[in-house]
């Protein structure tokens, strides 16, 4: 089944704890994406990759450490983790090359933090 | 300064009745703008888009440069259109999306 998977869908952890959000892409997609989405349903872009290669990095603390092994995978680490990092992350990949650069969005992580 | 408004978080009709959801955006290039759906429990997955010009599920969108709006519009709102709605705007290079906060759509039956 092609798509974007991230694990884990739901993540309750401590304060000041480190955690970290996988992502995999079998789409064969040059580009992803981390967002964050709040308790408004506000959307907002946090990191992306190309080809393994750092292009986004929108101001965001740097305990959100977003890490590529390879075009298929975007992971992203977080360090020391506070309450107001509690919100769903969304994974995303597109192929920057193509037309008309339509987004691909994995199901999300809810992260509560206590 | 790139940004995409949506003044409406909560837009509630009946079944039939006609659906317009207000995007507007600020961006200095030739914008690409899309419409990006979430149903209940599932992810977000792209609506239309504006240079398509297609009509997808019943629901187009017309950019209108003069008035730098992308409002998306369906005649007759079922009640599997009850999702939510981001207009987004590619601000380029690399297909970084800028998202407005979203539209709640509720359809009543």
């Amino acid at each position: 089944d092609t798509a974007v998977s991230q694990t884990p869908k739901y993540l309750v952890t401590q304060m000041g704890n480190d955690k970290s959000i996988k992502c995999e892409q079998n789409l064969g997609h040059d580009t992803m994406y981390w967002y964050k989405q709040d308790s408004k349903k506000f959307l907002k872009i946090m990191f992306s990759y190309n080809n393994k290669e750092l292009i986004i990095n929108e101001t965001v603390p740097n305990r959100f450490s977003p890490k590529s092994p390879d075009k298929a995978h975007l992971n992203l680490h977080i360090n020391s983790l506070e309450l107001g990092d509690s919100a769903v992350y969304f994974c995303a990949s597109s192929q920057v090359s193509a037309a008309p650069n339509e987004q691909f969005f994995g199901p999300g992580t809810r992260l509560t933090v206590l | 300064a790139q940004r995409v408004t949506q003044p409406e978080k909560l837009l509630s009709v009946f079944k039939g009745a006609p659906v317009e959801l207000k995007c507007n955006y600020s961006y200095s290039g030739s914008p690409e703008l899309f419409w990006y759906v979430q149903y209940s429990r599932q992810r977000l997955q792209l609506l239309l888009r504006h240079i398509s010009r297609e009509s997808i599920k019943g629901f187009t969108a017309d950019l209108n440069k003069g008035e730098t709006s992308f409002h998306l519009k369906k005649p007759f709102a079922q009640e599997e259109d009850s999702a939510m709605y981001y207009c987004a705007l590619d601000a380029g290079g690399y297909n970084k999306l800028i998202f407005g906060a979203g539209t709640r759509l509720a359809v009543h039956p």
